[in-house]
């Protein structure tokens, strides 16, 4: 059966360091997702992308973060200069088609560490 | 802003027990109310998607209804097993946007 893979499963990082998370969707999905996880709390969603832009970003996702398809099969998302703050469990999320039927399939997330 | 609410934060019961999970959400625009189960340390294996159309979803020994204008979604598990132990999630999917706005989850522990 077809699924969401992440990479790394954990990333350890200075504060103010760069990191990069990357994600592989299922293939034929169209809309991909970040959602990150701070431990102890809910899930919450950072932000969407379809058709090569985002569609749209919650106000976590300010300008140190960033995402891009490079290429056909990986999503990443960039984080320019981490904070403490930013630990947490990162998941990816893709889904088929429009909003309105499409279930969203989740990785198994990258724990970041931010030290 | 929509806020996703779950009771109960947690629960306990004897194996073979059924037992049923509550959700609410405050505003009703939405396209999707979506269930999800998280182990420990995990990644979220989706459940049950029920569409704002349909009333009812079911997959096995699951079953999830959605009741759109009164803001409440129920997952009822049936013949619970030990493997059912997890963190529970429900999540609605926006109509305005397809984001998905979760709830803090319900601890599941099935005593065998």
């Amino acid at each position: 059966e077809p699924e969401v893979t992440q990479t790394p499963s954990h990333q350890v990082t200075q504060m103010g360091q760069e990191v990069i998370l990357r994600c592989v969707p299922i293939s034929n999905h169209l809309y991909f997702y970040w959602y990150r996880q701070i431990l102890g709390q809910k899930v919450e969603f950072l932000v969407s992308f379809y058709n090569n832009e985002i569609s749209e970003k919650s106000e976590i996702f300010d300008d140190q973060f960033s995402v891009e398809r490079p290429d056909g099969s990986n999503f990443t998302l960039k984080i320019r200069s981490t904070k403490l703050e930013d630990s947490a469990m990162y998941f990816c999320a893709s889904a088929q088609g429009l909003a309105g039927g499409n279930e969203q399939y989740f990785g198994p997330g990258t724990r970041l560490t931010v030290t | 802003k929509q806020e996703v609410t779950q009771i109960p934060a947690a629960l306990s019961v004897p194996e073979g027990e059924n037992l049923v999970l509550n959700c609410s959400f405050t505003d009703s625009a939405i396209y999707n109310l979506q269930w999800f189960r998280q182990d420990p340390g995990k990644g979220l294996t989706s459940l049950l998607l029920i569409q704002s159309s349909q009333r009812e979803q079911t997959s096995g020994r699951l079953n999830a209804s959605l009741d759109k204008s009164s803001g409440r979604s129920t997952l009822y598990i049936a013949a619970s097993q030990p493997g059912d132990s997890a963190t529970y999630l429900c999540a609605a999917e926006m109509e305005y946007g397809n984001k998905l706005v979760f709830g803090a989850g319900t601890i599941l522990r099935v005593k065998s």
